[in-house]
């Protein structure tokens, strides 16, 4: 059982248009991550949302973590190609153990 | 800055055969971690170190084996390589600053067992 499911899998849409992807969990988490992950890289974090119902944007991307801290979402307006790459949310555990979840692969096509 | 630094890239090895990837950082980082990412899976913690001379198991560690001598450098062991590590791991690192850790990866290191 995958401690958070992270929906669409695959997602391919047109540059200039909007999309979210999506977080969930039945459990309830302290905070939460979103890394990004370009081919033969590794993830690079973009965010941390702590309080329930917390917004924080960078740039084009708005990141929603659910009121009761189970669920999380990530919302681009007018994706561009430079958005395309792996998306990843993440629970930490302690200090020490990162959680992740199976990832959305998003193809932005120009 | 160097910041997380693993070698090799790639890697083939044939069952049976053992081999360390190294790991190291140039941020005194506390924390050191080791994920293998592999498709459909996401990204899983092996063996994680929070300080020299500390390590701990992470969700995965069958057939891997850590060591943290120094702040610096993590390497992760194999064994004796089985296919089903075929995959892609990833070391990282981080301060230990509690839920707004900013954690770093490294490049990866892409290993094929044949």
């Amino acid at each position: 059982t995958q401690l958070l499911e992270q929906s669409p899998q695959f997602l391919s849409i047109q540059e200039g248009e909007n999309l979210t992807v999506y977080c969930n969990s039945s459990s309830v988490f302290s905070s939460l991550q979103w890394y990004r992950q370009e081919p033969g890289e590794g993830p690079v974090l973009l965010v941390t949302v702590v309080t329930g119902g917390e917004v924080k944007k960078l740039k084009r991307l708005t990141f929603q973590f659910g009121d009761a801290r189970k669920d999380s979402s990530l919302h681009i307006t007018a994706a561009q190609p430079g958005d395309t790459g792996l998306y990843l949310c993440a629970v930490l555990f302690g200090n020490e153990k990162l959680t992740f979840g199976t990832g959305t692969r998003l193809t932005i096509i120009p | 800055n160097a910041g997380v630094t693993q070698t090799p890239k790639f890697q083939v090895l044939k069952t049976g055969q053992s081999m360390t990837l190294q790991c190291a950082q140039d941020m005194n980082h506390e924390y050191m971690s080791w994920y293998r990412q592999d498709p459909g899976m996401g990204l899983r913690l092996i063996h994680y170190s929070v300080g020299a001379g500390i390590t701990d198991q992470g969700e995965v560690p069958n057939g891997y084996n850590v060591s943290r001598s120094t702040t610096e450098d993590f390497p992760l062991r194999l064994l004796s390589a089985a296919p089903s590590q075929t995959s892609v791991y990833f070391c990282a690192s981080s301060y230990m600053t509690g839920s707004g850790n900013t954690i770093y990866f490294g490049e990866g290191s892409w290993l094929t067992v044949v």
